[in-house]
């Protein structure tokens, strides 16, 4: 079975500075899909950021993007120019791309922005 | 508006007592899911719908029971609640069932969650 760590529980970072969140994963399939959701105070999941295994180029979204190293299973989040409204709960997730659309989800991190 | 709608957004309960989560969606989607969020766990699924009158367990299925009967709505039923059923729960669906080659565009949109509490 594929498992997502998240090694950090807790990340602070000053307005406006750059900020990286950890995930790393264990899976011996070779087509997957990685994602990162963001889960603010109102609880709701929020897709930020999206990568298929086979793309070899790093998925990013304006502040977003992330590092995925296949090879070393990491897939971390790098958020530029931290707002106080990135201030979150931020899981890593797992898709097979066999079977039907099970996620499987990381521990967590919580972010917290400094102004 | 699209979205995933689930109620109660809260509740609060006793052990024992039978309960009904409901979750409904507007965008015609195949396939639907239900996960518990737990302090340092993240989310679990427990059971989901690939289509109407299908579902499977998921990795934490115990306690739990769901129907598929219309293909909007998917409830979550916990016919004698437990304290360790105590939760966050999330509703999701997608357009994909998640079998085509393709289908990797296709991203769960979740419900609001519902905050569960059984005492």
């Amino acid at each position: 079975a594929q498992t997502v760590t998240q090694s950090q529980p807790e990340m602070s970072v000053q307005e406006a500075e750059t900020v990286t969140l950890s995930c790393t994963y264990d899976t011996s399939e070779s087509d997957y899909y990685l994602f990162w959701y963001k889960q603010p105070p109102s609880r709701q999941m929020i897709l930020v950021i999206r990568q298929e295994a086979y793309k070899q180029q790093n998925a990013t979204e304006n502040r977003f993007s992330v590092n995925f190293q296949k090879a070393a299973k990491s897939f971390s989040l790098k958020i530029s120019d931290s707002q106080l409204g990135d201030a979150a709960m931020y899981f890593c997730a797992y898709r097979s791309d066999q079977g039907a659309q099970k996620l499987v989800f990381g521990q967590g991190t919580r972010l917290t922005i400094n102004p | 508006e699209a979205q995933v709608t689930q109620n109660p957004r809260y509740l609060i309960t006793v052990t024992g007592k039978k309960l009904t989560v409901t979750c409904s969606q507007n965008m015609n989607h195949e396939y639907m899911s239900w996960y518990r969020q737990d302090p340092g766990l993240g989310l679990r699924q427990i059971y989901y719908s690939m289509n109407v009158e299908v579902t499977d367990k998921g990795d934490v299925p115990e306690g739990y029971k769901v129907s598929r009967k219309e293909k909007r709505n998917f409830p979550l039923i916990l016919e004698s609640p437990s304290p360790n059923q105590t939760s966050l729960y999330f509703c999701a669906s997608s357009p994909d069932r998640g079998l085509s080659q393709n289908s990797g565009a296709n991203v769960l949109t979740f419900g609001a969650g519902s905050r569960l509490t059984v005492l």
